[in-house]
């Protein structure tokens, strides 16, 4: 079945330092790709999202490029931030399957 | 816009009791789907209403757990009897559409603890 999976975490960086999260996923057909994010003592928000692929999701400095050929969705940002300490979930859907498929989130903690 | 909300925030029950939770959608979303993380692993899908109908309930693990959505409004999600595994934050999210492109928004989860 589909499926997504993150590296594991925490993700322990020092601000300013480049972020990897890595995401791939086993999916037929084409999915839509999303990163999900939860900041502590919130809800999940959407942190951006491709629909197809080669498409870039950009949002608050972070990126991602849907990948059909290596089926990844890799998180990345240049330089970041304490206030960026949260969980970080990839998740993918298909047309006509409204539900999401998550992977199982990657912790990040960022520090001064 | 207020977004979607969830009662309790946190709830503590002994193996065998009964517990509801509630979901409020955002005002307007037809859509309204239930979610679980258990243990820190991946969040899965439990089900998905179109207004107060259920669309897709694949993702219900037994017949103890029980969602409705009277009116196409709230939703409550209710699980009798409790058991161990059940476990975990459950999530409730709500979405304009239901297209695979249309984003969900999620309220800030439930976390139950069954002893």
């Amino acid at each position: 079945g589909d499926s997504v999976t993150q590296m594991e975490g925490p993700v322990t960086l020092s601000e300013e330092a480049f972020l990897t999260i890595n995401c791939t996923y086993t999916a037929t057909g084409y999915p839509s790709l999303f990163w999900y994010v939860q900041y502590p003592g919130e809800g999940l928000q959407l942190l951006l999202k491709a629909t197809k692929a080669d498409d870039k999701g950009s949002n608050k400095g972070f990126e991602a490029t849907y990948r059909k050929e290596t089926t990844s969705f890799h998180l990345e940002k240049g330089s970041v931030q304490v206030s960026d300490s949260a969980v970080y979930f990839c998740a993918l859907s298909k047309s006509g399957y409204n539900k999401l498929i998550f992977g199982a989130g990657t912790r990040l903690a960022v520090h001064p | 816009e207020a977004g979607v909300t969830q009662f309790p925030s946190h709830s503590v029950i002994e193996k065998g009791q009964t517990v509801t939770l509630r979901c409020d959608p955002i005002s307007g979303h037809d859509n309204l789907y239930w979610y679980r993380r258990v243990m820190g692993k991946e969040i899965k899908f439990l089900l998905h209403f179109v207004k107060e109908s259920k669309q897709d309930e694949s993702g219900m693990p037994n017949n103890r757990f029980l969602a409705e959505r009277t009116g196409g409004t709230y939703s409550t999600l209710k699980v009798q009897p409790a058991e161990l595994e059940d476990s975990g934050v459950y999530f409730c999210a709500s979405s304009q559409g239901a297209g695979a492109i249309d984003t969900q928004y999620f309220g800030p989860g439930t976390r139950l603890t069954v002893l």
